[in-house]
């Protein structure tokens, strides 16, 4: 069974840090990695996506991948209030269109 | 910027009630996906539906369940005698194709409340 495995926090970070969120994935067959930002009782909405090893910078967000570790993270410089939420790593593998969903990381920014 | 859209946002109904979610997805993506998020739970994979027909179901995609798209716009979901476990958001995706790098985008869901 797949799965995709995040801490659930929260993360406490204060305002202008850096955080750190990071997820692990079950399967080695698995071909594209996003991360979504959830605010309390919203949808998902899609922060970056990541297919290749190695680093993917948008703004104040870096997204990394090593598919040996089975690992990607995300990066938030500067962190901002208006950045706390839950954060989702979802995997598509392969074989399908699905998206697996991690349970999510809750991110407190403290001003 | 387009983006997908849901009816209703909110639906309470009774146990063992038939319930109808609709969604319009993105003009001119072609794959359409429900996922439902249980409170306090991930958020999981319901169907996917493509060219008229469902491309890929879950497991929890059982016989209560059903997809439609009945016009050139809408995307439905039905449950058909709903359960309290049923309880949940669900929301509707669409994406411009269903390769591995596209992103799907979500509307902003339907909370549904079975009593």
């Amino acid at each position: 069974q797949k799965e995709v495995e995040q801490n659930s926090g929260p993360l406490s970070v204060p305002e202008g840090a850096i955080a750190s969120l990071n997820c692990t994935y079950s399967d080695r067959v698995s071909q594209s990695f996003f991360w979504y930002r959830q605010y309390s009782g919203k949808s998902p909405e899609l922060i970056m996506s990541i297919y290749s090893n190695g680093d993917k910078e948008d703004g104040r967000f870096t997204a990394q991948l090593n598919k040996a570790s089975q690992y990607v993270s995300l990066l938030i410089r500067d962190s901002q209030p208006s950045d706390s939420a839950t954060y989702l790593c979802a995997v598509k593998y392969n074989a399908g269109n699905m998206l697996t969903f991690g349970g999510g990381t809750r991110l407190m920014v403290k001003p | 910027e387009p983006e997908v859209t849901q009816t209703p946002s909110h639906q309470v109904t009774q146990m063992g009630q038939e319930v109808i979610l609709r969604c319009v997805p993105i003009s001119n993506h072609l794959y359409f996906y429900w996922y439902r998020q249980i409170l306090g739970q991930k958020v999981e994979f319901l169907v996917s539906f493509y060219n008229n027909e469902i491309s890929e179901k879950s497991e929890i995609f059982d016989d209560q369940f059903s997809v439609e798209r009945p016009d050139g716009s809408n995307f439905t979901l039905k449950i058909r005698s709903t359960k309290l476990e049923d309880s949940a958001m669900y929301f509707c995706a669409s994406s411009t194709s269903g390769g591995g790098t596209e992103t799907q985008y979500f509307g902003p869901g339907t909370r549904l409340l079975v009593l």
